[in-house]
């Protein structure tokens, strides 16, 4: 039930392209929804996160959809570009569970130019 | 600011050895955490550190022994590790009580010969 489900591994966009990361989740106790970037050998950067109580979070070319009623959220990167291409991660957490995150299982997107 | 750092950037230790890991922030953060990441996996936590006293240990191994001396640093001690500890060790810190966001370091990349 702490598991967060992420999909897909692996993702291949073009260039000026749109990229979405799909989560799922059992636990309806999780209240935070941040999404890490992972670039290799460096460590996860807090891209953008979202709270049950709103439907949709946009910084810049970053868009989190969150569906309470379906347990989802997901990734949209808009305008996908070469620099993108990284790691992402999303994770969850649990009200009072001494800030521990459950983390997806991660996917690998490829930005080709 | 939301910088974590942490040294050395790289680290290769024999079996025999005994080393440690250094991490610092200077956020004000209150919370800090030990992750391990193995490659193409999500980070996985090990140690919370809750205004310097051990809250989490993700029941790791005793050759991993953890030491937070204030709130800004946060240390790693390792001694007869095995080749299957090698991996990407992450520091993390995030704020006690306001807030959720982690701000992860760059990592070690740790390889035990």
């Amino acid at each position: 039930q702490q598991q967060v489900k992420q999909s897909p591994q692996s993702l291949i966009v073009q260039k000026g392209g749109i990229s979405i990361i799909n989560c799922a989740y059992e636990n309806t106790a999780f209240d935070y929804f941040p999404w890490y970037q992972q670039f290799p050998g460096k460590g996860p950067a807090l891209l953008i996160a979202i709270r049950p109580d709103v439907s949709e979070k946009k910084e810049g070319r970053f868009t989190i959809s969150f569906n309470k009623s379906a347990k989802q959220f997901s990734l949209h990167i808009m305008d996908s570009q070469p620099g993108d291409s990284a790691t992402y991660f999303c994770a969850a957490r649990v009200t009072g569970s001494a800030r521990q995150l459950t983390f997806g299982s991660g996917t690998q997107l490829t930005v080709l130019p | 600011d939301t910088e974590v750092t942490q040294t050395p950037k790289h680290l290769v230790m024999g079996m025999t050895n005994k080393k440690s890991l250094k991490c610092e922030q200077h956020m004000g953060h209150r919370a800090m955490y030990w992750y391990k990441q193995k490659a193409k996996k999500p980070p996985e936590l090990m140690f919370v550190y809750s205004y310097e006293k051990l809250s989490i240990n993700e029941s790791v191994p005793s050759r991993f022994s953890p030491e937070c001396p204030n709130s800004s640093l946060l240390n790693l001690h390792l001694h007869a590790l095995q080749p299957e500890d090698s991996a990407l060790y992450l520091c993390a810190s995030s704020q006690e009580r306001v807030g959720y966001e982690q701000y992860f370091g760059p990592g070690t990349r740790l390889t035990v010969t």
